[in-house]
């Protein structure tokens, strides 16, 4: 079946450091994919998104890669910040059901 | 201001005793989905509803009903609940399903609500 996961459920960085958060889908019919950053506390909240007849998407301090040969997501955010701390999931769709969610990985800033 | 609130956020129940997590969005979106996260498992759907009176059951759907009589709501319903509900669950909604060719798909989560069932 489908699935989506992340290399690392953790990572720490300095801040002001860039941040690479890596997924792994495995359908590769997925055409769409989401990232989502989940506060402690807080319900998930849409960061970036990319099509698949896209291979990278910028937004503000983040940029989302796309790399189907290997079917491989990552987010970098750029110049990490205290306020990036966080858990990221990456998703992907799953036709008219909605989204299947990765795990997460809990970025930590160092400061 | 456009949000998806649940209620109760915290509730402390005993196994057996029905409950109801209510989900109401302000932004008249069609799609509404309820997620149960858990440590190591990520989000997992337990079901979702493309628009009023229609729902289907996501990843997880035992122990669990659902209704969408009206756009703006969409409670969760535990019959008879277990300890292993004993769970954060986040309500979601969006314009459409997300990821429809053409579809924007962010997801609006509610602030979760965290059961604990004795």
């Amino acid at each position: 079946g489908e699935s989506v996961g992340l290399h690392l459920p953790t990572l720490s960085v300095q801040e002001g450091d860039n941040s690479i958060i890596n997924c792994a889908y495995s359908n590769s019919a997925s055409d769409y994919f989401i990232w989502y950053k989940q506060e402690s506390g807080k319900g998930p909240q849409f960061i970036i998104d990319i099509r698949s007849n896209m291979d990278k998407r910028q937004g503000q301090r983040v940029t989302v890669l796309l790399n189907k040969t290997v079917k491989h997501l990552s987010l970098q955010i750029a110049a990490t910040q205290p306020g990036d701390s966080a858990v990221y999931f990456c998703a992907e769709n799953r036709g008219a059901d909605g989204l299947t969610f990765g795990k997460g990985t809990h970025l930590i800033i160092q400061p | 201001e456009a949000q998806v609130t649940q209620n109760p956020r915290y509730l402390i129940t005993v196994t057996g005793k029905k409950l109801t997590v209510t989900c109401s969005q302000n932004m008249n979106h069609e799609y509404m989905s309820w997620y149960r996260q858990d440590p190591g498992l990520g989000l997992r759907q337990i079901y979702y509803s493309m628009n009023v009176e229609v729902t289907d059951k996501g990843d997880v759907p035992e122990g669990y009903k659902v209704s969408r009589k009206e756009k703006r709501n969409f409670p969760l319903i535990l019959e008879s609940p277990s300890p292993n509900q004993t769970s954060l669950y986040f309500c979601a909604s969006s314009l459409s399903s997300p990821g429809l060719a053409g579809v924007d798909g962010e997801l609006f989560f509610g602030e979760g609500s965290r059961l604990t069932v004795l």
